[in-house]
């Protein structure tokens, strides 16, 4: 089946501690995406990447960190510098702005991955 | 910078009603609209994407439109039904790139 999946589903995190959240899809789109939602409220774009090796800081991206190494990968590391971490983080990809045809740029989620800190 | 609005937060209904779920956007300069549905605690599922050349999309019970230069969308719900019960989003995709920007949703209930 394709499709885009996160783990874990649930991360607790200590205060001070990086952690590492986990985006692959094999969809073969070359755009992948990272929001974080909180409750009551619609989703913030943390960062985003249109290819391989390249990624773009979102309208929240301090105390974030991304990589794009690989076309279907593209983890999300929250450090401690992250003051408020607790949400609901988002995984999305889409096919690049310039591929062409009637749906491209539909963007795909994952199932959310739910970060609490202790 | 863009902002989008949703209105209502929530809805409630009785099963069999039709509906329709408003989405506002402030920057006209769109590139396309996209509605999703997010069940609690889960990811979101895309409905429809409506290109800003477009003026309505169709997928069976659903029906999106689009009126650019008034910066309005609303998805229309026909023969609610309790399934239907979740969160509504639309978002918007700029002209400038291929990020989205989201309302903060439309909480549905359908009573049976």
């Amino acid at each position: 089946d394709g499709g885009i999946t996160q783990s874990p589903k649930y991360l607790f995190r200590k205060e001070g501690q990086n952690v590492t959240l986990s985006c692959e899809q094999n969809l073969n789109h070359d755009a992948m995406y990272w929001y974080r939602q909180d409750p009551g409220q619609g989703l913030r774009l943390i960062y985003y990447s249109q290819i391989v090796n390249d990624f773009q800081k979102g309208d929240i991206a301090e105390g974030y960190s991304v990589s794009r190494e690989k076309k279907e990968s593209f983890p999300l590391t929250v450090t401690s510098a992250q003051k408020n971490p607790t949400a609901f983080y988002l995984c999305a990809s889409s096919m690049a702005p310039l591929a062409g045809g009637p749906s491209y740029n539909e963007q795909f989620f994952g199932p959310g991955t739910r970060l609490t800190v202790l | 910078k863009q902002e989008v609005t949703q209105i209502p937060a929530a809805l409630s209904v009785p099963e069999g009603e039709n509906l329709v779920l408003n989405c506002s956007f402030t920057d006209s300069a769109i590139y396309n609209l996209q509605w999703f549905r997010q069940d609690p605690g889960k990811g979101l599922t895309s409905l429809l994407l409506i290109q800003s050349s477009q003026r309505e999309q169709t997928s069976g019970r659903l029906n999106a439109s689009l009126d650019k230069s008034s910066g309005r969308s609303t998805l229309y719900i026909a023969a609610s039904q309790p399934g239907d019960s979740a969160t509504y989003l639309c978002a918007v995709q700029e002209t400038s790139g291929s990020r989205l920007t989201f309302g903060e949703g439309t909480q549905l209930t359908v009573n049976p």
